[in-house]
């Protein structure tokens, strides 16, 4: 069974610590992919990845940053958490070959920042 | 204008009934559409995805895309309570690495 796992299922965080939000899949698909998920605004993409030590930066990229290191491995980081990053992370990948990029998610990392 | 327009609902209807969830878009340049369910607390699943314009069948669900009018449909016959998720539409180019996603449309199937 393929599987996408992000390393928290609630988070909660204070204002101005610095998150590492970790997403493993282990399917070897070549592209991995951050989003976040708000009500009535869907889901948001933050970054992606298409290759180890490749990044991206998707629709709003601004007070984040991501890592991969691994082809498996993709990790999100907020420098200098704010009250309004508060939302549901989701991670996500897919095969490079993939023509529709059919994206397999992980359940996703509730953050609340204080 | 946003990318993709989905009516986030709720939509509630009766076990059973025939339910239709509705996309437009405004890129032209999409080629693949795709459906994808989301329970709560749970990342979204792949549901059905068509390529270009038609439609097609998978037991229950029906994706119907009309590339002309830039909208996109999902039929549920015979909906049962296990179908109550949240719906997003999604779209892509061929080959492209970003896929647009709709807010989602929310279902309540009851019994």
């Amino acid at each position: 069974d393929v599987k996408v796992t992000q390393s928290s299922r609630y988070l909660v965080k204070r204002t101005g610590e610095k998150v590492f939000l970790e997403c493993v899949q282990d399917m070897d698909h070549e592209n991995m992919f951050w989003y976040r998920q708000d009500p009535g605004l869907g889901l948001r993409l933050i970054y992606f990845s298409y290759d180890v030590k490749m990044k991206e930066k998707g629709d709003i990229p601004e007070g984040y940053s991501v890592s991969r290191e691994k082809k498996e491995r993709f990790s999100l980081i907020l420098e200098s958490a704010s009250t309004n990053q508060t939302s549901m992370y989701l991670c996500a990948s897919s095969l490079r070959t993939s023509g529709s990029n059919e994206q397999f998610f992980g359940p996703g990392t509730r953050l609340t920042v204080l | 204008q946003k990318e993709v327009e989905q009516d986030p609902g709720p939509l509630s209807v009766p076990e059973g009934a025939i339910v239709s969830l509705n996309c437009t878009y405004s890129n032209s340049a999409f080629q693949y559409f795709m459906w994808y369910r989301q329970y709560s607390r749970k990342g979204p699943e792949l549901l059905m995805y068509t390529y270009s314009s038609g439609n097609k069948e998978d037991g229950r669900f029906t994706a119907q895309v009309d590339k002309s009018s830039k909208y996109i449909s999902l039929f549920i016959r015979d909906s049962q309570p296990s179908d109550s998720a949240t719906y997003l539409c999604a779209m892509t180019r061929t080959g492209g690495f970003k896929t647009i996603f709709g807010a989602g449309t929310r279902l309540f199937v009851k019994a």
